[in-house]
């Protein structure tokens, strides 16, 4: 089945350093992806969605300049956390629009853990 | 506004018997239903959907759902729980308004009892 992979699966870094975290779609094409942050005990909150060659379209309330989403292949998305802080502490998720028809479903990455300190 | 709630932060079953996760929505028109399912340090799983027809889904590892369109919900069920069935359960919700932004609940966990 198709299978999305997200990298790192856990990141500790230092108050006001940049974290790029990568989601590849590894046997399919993903003209569309997803990024959703997770917070303890809550559900997974859209924060973008990522449009291969064009710019990620943000919910309402995220920042464009701190998250940084580059979808520059179709099977390569990246969301860079620019300049973060420990309020960006979270659980990343990444998923991708994959299948055809029917059978068109969301697939997801094993989530990244973000810890800043 | 559109929401999805899973009113059970946490459903403890003993194995061998039957277990009901429950959601419901408020979303406008006729929407896509899922059900995903996450273990530990592990991206969501889809488990089943609703687009249309018969009430009841069959989905993966034995599980069902129930649509009720009355009610607005969509509870999953499985007629005999297993120890490895305990995970992390999120019904989803996608508004059928031709975009693929998919609304969560804030997930159920699961716990099944030797």
């Amino acid at each position: 089945g198709a299978v999305v992979s997200q990298h790192p699966s856990r990141v500790i870094c230092k108050s006001g350093t940049s974290v790029k975290i990568e989601c590849r779609s590894l046997d399919f094409q993903a003209t569309t992806m997803f990024w959703y942050r997770q917070f303890p005990k809550q559900s997974l909150m859209l924060m973008a969605t990522s449009n291969e060659g064009s710019k990620a379209t943000y919910e309402q309330g995220v920042e464009k300049d701190k998250f940084l989403i580059n979808h520059a292949s179709l099977t390569l998305s990246t969301l860079t956390v620019t300049s973060a802080h420990p309020e960006d502490s979270s659980f990343y998720i990444c998923s991708a629009r994959g299948g055809q028809g029917a059978n068109e479903k969301l697939f997801f990455g094993s989530g990244t853990q973000l810890s800043v300190l | 506004a559109q929401s999805v709630a899973q009113p059970e932060d946490q459903v403890n079953v003993a194995e061998g018997n039957p277990l009901t996760v429950k959601c419901t929505y408020s979303v406008s028109g006729n929407p896509y239903l899922f059900w995903y399912v996450q273990y530990p340090n592990r991206g969501l799983q889809f488990l089943l959907k609703y687009i249309t027809g018969d009430n009841l889904v069959k989905g993966s590892y034995g599980f069902e759902a129930e649509f009720n369109k009355s009610q607005t919900s969509f509870h999953l069920k499985k007629p005999s729980a297993l120890v490895s069935d305990s995970a992390l359960y999120f019904c989803a919700v996608r508004p059928n308004t031709g975009g693929f932004k998919t609304i969560f609940g804030a997930g159920t966990r699961l716990f099944v009892k030797a």
